[in-house]
């Protein structure tokens, strides 16, 4: 079946740096990817939506200059966070679609301290 | 107002017990889709079943299957059989649109989730 593979999964930052989290489609095109943020004990909430060679929608409430969505290629969507803070601290999970199905990556718990 | 209701914060159950998560959801539109997925502590989502607003039989995967009333709006997970690795938060989400128009319609929102404790 298909695979979403998300780098790394867990990652622990100093306030004000950067960090970026990769999302890969091993074996399918992703032409539209999906990024979410969950809080501890609280449901998933979509972040953007990219597609592949265009520009990222964003939800309202989210900082496009603060979460930086790239999706260059149909296999590889990126999400930097940048000068990250403590309450960024959360996990955050991509999904991808290519044609018929939607797969989830394994998420990224990130710690900003 | 929210798209996706679940009532019930926590739920259990007995092991080998059937159990029942609620979910409703709201849409105006003709063409939808209903999800429902297991996050164990891990995080990773792992998909349950789906039922499209024009497939006529309630979909059934295994153990799980889904009581779609869609004059009520409703989208309940049945889960028969309950095992201890059931435990876990349970999502039911919903995409709007026909999926087949762009992969922008599966986007999905998601409900606040029940949490499941399965006792032996």
């Amino acid at each position: 079946g298909a695979v979403v593979s998300q780098h790394p999964s867990w990652v622990i930052c100093k306030s004000g740096t950067s960090v970026k989290i990769e999302c890969r489609s091993l074996d399918f095109q992703a032409t539209t990817m999906f990024w979410y943020r969950q809080f501890p004990k609280q449901s998933l909430m979509l972040m953007a939506t990219s597609n592949e060679g265009s520009k990222a929608t964003y939800e309202q409430g989210v900082e496009k200059d603060k979460f930086l969505i790239n999706h260059a290629s149909l296999t590889l969507s990126t999400l930097t966070v940048t000068s990250a803070h403590p309450e960024d601290s959360s996990f955050y999970i991509c999904s991808a679609t290519g044609t018929a199905s939607l797969t989830f990556g394994s998420g990224t718990r990130l710690t900003v301290v | 107002a929210q798209k996706i209701t679940q009532t019930q914060p926590g739920m259990f159950v007995q092991e080998k017990e059937a159990v029942t998560l609620d979910c409703t959801y709201d849409t105006s539109d003709q063409s939808y889709g209903l999800f429902w997925y297991k996050q164990p502590s891990s995080g990773e989502m792992i998909f349950l079943i789906y039922q499209g607003s024009y497939d006529e039989q309630n979909a059934t995967e295994g153990r799980y299957s889904l009581n779609f009333q869609k004059a009520r709006k409703s989208a309940n997970l049945v889960i028969s059989a309950s095992q201890l690795g059931d435990s876990a938060m349970y999502f039911c989400a919903m995409r709007e649109g026909n999926p087949r128009s762009g992969g922008s319609n599966y986007k999905l929102t998601f409900g606040k989730g029940t949490l499941l404790t399965v006792n032996p």
